[in-house]
């Protein structure tokens, strides 16, 4: 199979602290991970695209200083929310692929759900 | 820039009835289609693809869909609806080199008894 998993699966925090979220591919190397968002009933909307050893590349009106994204190895990626405010509480998703054509499946993790009070 | 439109965000059918959601891409290139499931609090589990292969696609838990180039179209059925099949479904497109997925809005998925 190819499963991905997230951590943590949910999380709470306090306005203005900084909350990282893991996304780990466990059994495949994955060249692309990409990290979405969905707000309740609605659909996801990707914030970036990583490749790991170089740096994410994010959608229009997404705050790179804000949304830090680092993927160190083929099987590990991090989405660290800094400075979050209550507006950021979301649930997080993201996926792995395993090579780079264009159709390959992207492989979806179980999700995060963060809330900031 | 290539887009996805769902008609309908809620559907609701009786148990063994037809499923029918329907996807609607817009692309200037030959697009890659996908529709994907969602169960709450979930992430999301691939039902099918579309890879510019057999226009009829099948997938897990009885599903298939036909992309439709005329039509533009991508919709996704099911012979018989289970009440398992309760979920948020999502078609999907991407193009070229461009590997992210751009979602539709979904569809929620009722099945009554």
């Amino acid at each position: 199979g190819a499963v991905v998993s997230q951590h943590p699966s949910w999380v709470i925090c306090k306005s203005g602290t900084s909350v990282k979220i893991e996304c780990r591919s466990l059994d495949f190397q994955a060249t692309t991970m990409f990290w979405y968002r969905q707000f309740p009933k609605q659909s996801l909307m990707l914030m970036a695209t990583s490749n790991e050893g170089s740096k994410a590349t994010y959608e229009q009106g997404v705050e790179k200083d804000k949304f830090l994204i680092n993927h160190a190895s083929l099987t590990l990626s991090t989405l660290t929310v800094t400075s979050a405010h209550p507006e950021d509480s979301s649930f997080y998703i993201c996926s792995a692929s395993k090579d780079r054509t264009s159709y390959n499946e992207q492989f979806f993790g179980p999700g995060t759900r963060l809330t900031v009070l | 820039a290539q887009s996805v439109t769902q008609l309908g965000s809620h559907v609701s059918v009786s148990e063994g009835a037809l499923v029918l959601l329907r996807c609607n891409y817009s692309s200037s290139v030959p697009p890659y289609l996908f529709w994907y499931v969602q169960y709450p609090n979930q992430g999301l589990q691939l039902l099918l693809k579309y890879t510019s292969a057999a226009t009829l696609v099948k997938g897990i838990n009885g599903f298939e869909a036909e992309f439709k180039k005329s039509e533009t179209s991508f919709h996704l059925t099911k012979p018989s609806a289970h009440m398992s099949d309760a979920a948020e479904y999502f078609c999907a497109v991407s193009v070229g080199g461009r590997r992210a997925l751009t979602f539709g809005s979904g569809t929620r998925l009722q099945v009554q008894p």
